[in-house]
C-alpha cells in the first residue's frame, strides 16, 4: 500500500520569505511521480510542480522547488518569495498504480 | 488543453434523496476519468474511475455509483443519501502530455441535510 505523510498540519511565513514543506512518502512501485498541488479556499486544486521519480534532478517552477531525495522517500515543497496569493492547502502526492494524498498542510501568508 | 466542467457547484439535499453530479470533460478524447470525494480540510479518497464508455471501477464500497454515458461524460449518483455523503466531489483525468498527471474541475460541494 501506498502512503503519504505530510506532518505539518499547519504552516506560516512572512510574505517575501522562503518556506519549507515536508512531506515523506512510501510504496513498493519502481516508477512513480510526486505532486504538490494547491487548494486555495476557492477549493480549486491546483497542481504546482511535478517530480518523476526516475529524474534526479529537482524539478522546478518559478519560486517553487522540491527537493527530493529518493532513498530517504522524501519530497519537501520550497517556496521562495512568497506571496499573499501563495496562501493555501497544500497537498503531497503519490502517483503509483493511484493517486494517494497526505492529509495537506495550510500554508498562511502573513503580510 | 482539456477544461473540466462540473455541474452543480452546491449543493444541499434531505437525506433519503438521490443524487446526480456530473462531470464533463473537453478537449481531449476518450480520457480516464476519476471521482475523488474530500472531507472538510483533508486529503482525498478516490471513489471510482473510468477508463472508457461503461467502465466503472469501484474503489471504496459505499452508497455511491458512477456512470460513464458518453465519452466526455462522466455521472456520480445516489439512490437514497445518507448524511455521511456530505462533501466536496472532485472530478479529475489526466492531461494530455501525462497520464500521470491529474487536472481537477471546480467541484461540487454537496451537504446532506
Amino acid at each position: 500500500a501506498q502512503t503519504v505523510t505530510q506532518s505539518q498540519p499547519e504552516m506560516s511565513v512572512q510574505e517575501a520569505e522562503t518556506v519549507t514543506l515536508s512531506c515523506t512518502y512510501d510504496t513498493s512501485e519502481s516508477d512513480y511521480y510526486l505532486f504538490w498541488y494547491k487548494q486555495p479556499p476557492s477549493r480549486q486544486m491546483i497542481l504546482v510542480i511535478r517530480q518523476e521519480a526516475y529524474k534526479q534532478q529537482n524539478a522546478t517552477e518559478n519560486r517553487f522547488s522540491v527537493n527530493f531525495q529518493k532513498a530517504a522517500k522524501s519530497f519537501s515543497l520550497k517556496i521562495s518569495d512568497s506571496q499573499l496569493g501563495d496562501a493555501a492547502m497544500y497537498f503531497c502526492v503519490l502517483s503509483g498504480s493511484r493517486l494517494t494524498f497526505g492529509e495537506g498542510t495550510q500554508l498562511t501568508v502573513n503580510p | 488543453s482539456q477544461t473540466i466542467h462540473q455541474w452543480p457547484a452546491t449543493l444541499v439535499q434531505p437525506v433519503g434523496s438521490p443524487l446526480s453530479l456530473e462531470c464533463t470533460v473537453e478537449g481531449t478524447s476518450n480520457p480516464n476519468l476519476y471521482w475523488y470525494r474530500q472531507a472538510a480540510g483533508r486529503g482525498l479518497q478516490l471513489l471510482f474511475y473510468s477508463v472508457g464508455i461503461g467502465q466503472i471501477s469501484s474503489e471504496v464500497p459505499q452508497n455511491l455509483s458512477a456512470s460513464r454515458p458518453q465519452d466526455r461524460q462522466f455521472i456520480l449518483s445516489s439512490k437514497k443519501l445518507l448524511l455521511s455523503d456530505s462533501g466536496f466531489y472532485l472530478c479529475a483525468s489526466p492531461g494530455g502530455g501525462s497520464t500521470d498527471t491529474q487536472y481537477f474541475g471546480p467541484g461540487t460541494r454537496l451537504t446532506v441535510l
